[in-house]
């Protein structure tokens, strides 16, 4: 079946730096993708809506300027957490739309823990 | 707005016990509805859906029926095997194609021999 892979599983990173996460589509396409977030013990919640070769849509309350989405290619997304502080630290999952005559079928990435010191 | 409200966990079974986690929404209009589970190290995978009012979705002999007049969507299973520790994750969308998905916040669910 389709799969989504996301690197790093795991980053831990110094408050004030930048950090990347990648979500790859293996073997498929994907013209959009999406970044989720989860804190302790709260809903995975949708960061934004990364189309390809566009902007991505962010939800309300998440700031464009600090999580960068690029979706450069149709099997690539990445999402950069800019002048990482503390609060950043969650759990950030990627999922990835594949499109057939039966609707879309989603595919999540492993999810990243990223963590702020 | 959409919500998912699940029930907390961890869940603790031993084998071959019944599992039931609930899950409630809140939400406009007819939603579709969705369990997803994440084995340790693997991305969420869709476990079974339903589409409109009293679908039953079912896969791996779990099932969950789409009730609207409780709005509720519980996950259930007869007996659990040890393989079924994972977490489980209710979902909705209004959107029709399951893009963009509402979460509850997922139950971890150990079950022991």
């Amino acid at each position: 079946g389709a799969v989504v892979s996301q690197h790093p599983s795991r980053v831990i990173c110094k408050s004030g730096t930048s950090v990347k996460i990648e979500c790859r589509s293996l073997d498929f396409q994907a013209t959009t993708m999406f970044w989720y977030r989860q804190f302790p013990k709260q809903s995975l919640m949708l960061m934004a809506t990364s189309n390809e070769g566009s902007k991505a849509t962010y939800e309300q309350g998440v700031e464009k300027d600090k999580f960068l989405i690029n979706h450069a290619s149709l099997t690539l997304s990445t999402l950069t957490v800019t002048s990482a502080h503390p609060e950043d630290s969650s759990f950030y999952i990627c999922s990835a739309s594949l499109g057939n005559s039966g609707g879309n079928t989603i595919y999540f990435g492993e999810g990243s823990w990223l963590t702020v010191v | 707005g959409n919500s998912v409200t699940q029930m907390e966990g961890p869940v603790t079974l031993s084998e071959e016990a019944f599992l039931t986690i609930n899950c409630t929404y809140t939400a406009t209009g007819y939603p579709s509805l969705f369990w997803y589970v994440q084995y340790p190290g693997e991305g969420l995978q869709l476990l079974l859906k339903a589409t409109k009012a009293d679908d039953k979705g079912s896969n791996k002999g779990f099932e969950a029926t789409y009730r609207k007049e409780t709005t509720s969507f519980h996950l259930e299973k007869g007996s659990v095997q040890v393989s079924d520790s994972a977490v489980y994750f209710c979902a909705l969308s209004d959107t029709g194609t399951a893009s963009k998905l509402t979460f509850g916040t997922g139950t971890r669910l150990q079950v022991t021999l």
